[in-house]
C-alpha cells in the first residue's frame, strides 16, 4: 500500500531537548516536505526536498533542520525545541508530476 | 502562485450534491487548480486537479470556468464522511508537491 509514515504520532517533550520526527515514503517519490498546522494559521511549509541531498527552506524554517540522505526518508529535527513549536506536523511526498500524499500527522507538545 | 478565495463554511444535506466554489482571478495560463481535503486533523487528501477542461474521477468533479478565474468542486452525493475542510490550491504546471500553499479552505458540514 502506498503510504507516508510518520513517527511518532504523539510526542510531549521539554524545552531544549533535541528530538527527531521521522518520515518515510514507499512510493519512490522525488519530492518530500514538512508542514506545520496551527489554529487560525492553516498549513505552512517548513522545509522541502526535491531529491537526495537537495533541501530548501519553506515559509517557516526557523528552529528546524532536515536531511535527505536517502530518497525514502526525510526526518525533521528540532535541535532545541521551544513551546512555540507546539503544533501538528505533517510530512508529504509527491512525484515530479502528480498529487501529494500526506502522512497522518505528529502532534508535538513542548512544555 | 495565484491566490484563491473560498467561503469559510458551507452546509449540505446528506445524499445531495455539494458544490464548493473557488475564485482564482489571477490564475496564469500554466497554473493548475488542485483540490485537497482534510478530515478532522488527519493528513490532507488529494481529490482532483485540472487545467482548463472539466475533470471527473471517482471522488468528485471539477468544473473550471472558460476564463479560468473560478472553479467548482462537486461531490455528487455527499455523505457524512465528506465532512471536512476543502482546500483549493493553484499551482504552476503539474508539480503539486514541492510548495503547496494552503489557505483557510472551506469547512463543509454534511448534515443527516
Amino acid at each position: 500500500e502506498a503510504q507516508v509514515t510518520q513517527n511518532p504520532r504523539y510526542l510531549i517533550t521539554v524545552t531544549g531537548k533535541k528530538l527527531t520526527v521521522t518520515c518515510s515514503q514507499n512510493m519512490n517519490h522525488e519530492y518530500m516536505s514538512w508542514y506545520r498546522q496551527d489554529p487560525g494559521l492553516g498549513l505552512r511549509q517548513i522545509y522541502y526536498s526535491m531529491n537526495v541531498e537537495v533541501t530548501d527552506k519553506g515559509d517557516v524554517p526557523e528552529g528546524y533542520k532536515v536531511s535527505r540522505k536517502e530518497k525514502r526518508n526525510f526526518p525533521l529535527i528540532l535541535e532545541s525545541p521551544s513551546p512555540n513549536q507546539t503544533s501538528l506536523y505533517f510530512c508529504a511526498s509527491s512525484p515530479l508530476v502528480g498529487e501529494a500524499f500526506f502522512g497522518q500527522g505528529t502532534r508535538l507538545t513542548v512544555v | 502562485d495565484a491566490k484563491t478565495t473560498q467561503p469559510t463554511s458551507m452546509d449540505c444535506a446528506e445524499g445531495r450534491a455539494a458544490n464548493l466554489p473557488c475564485n482564482h482571478s489571477t490564475i496564469s495560463g500554466n497554473e493548475y487548480v488542485y483540490w485537497y481535503r482534510q478530515i478532522h486533523s488527519q493528513g490532507p487528501q488529494y481529490i482532483i486537479h485540472g487545467l482548463k477542461n472539466n475533470e471527473t474521477n471517482e471522488m468528485a468533479s471539477l468544473i473550471i470556468t472558460e476564463d479560468r478565474k473560478s472553479s467548482t468542486l462537486i461531490l455528487p452525493h455527499a455523505t457524512l464522511r465528506d465532512t471536512a475542510v476543502y482546500y483549493c490550491i493553484v499551482r504552476v504546471g503539474g508539480t503539486s508537491g514541492s510548495r503547496l500553499t494552503f489557505g483557510e479552505g472551506t469547512q463543509l458540514t454534511v448534515n443527516p
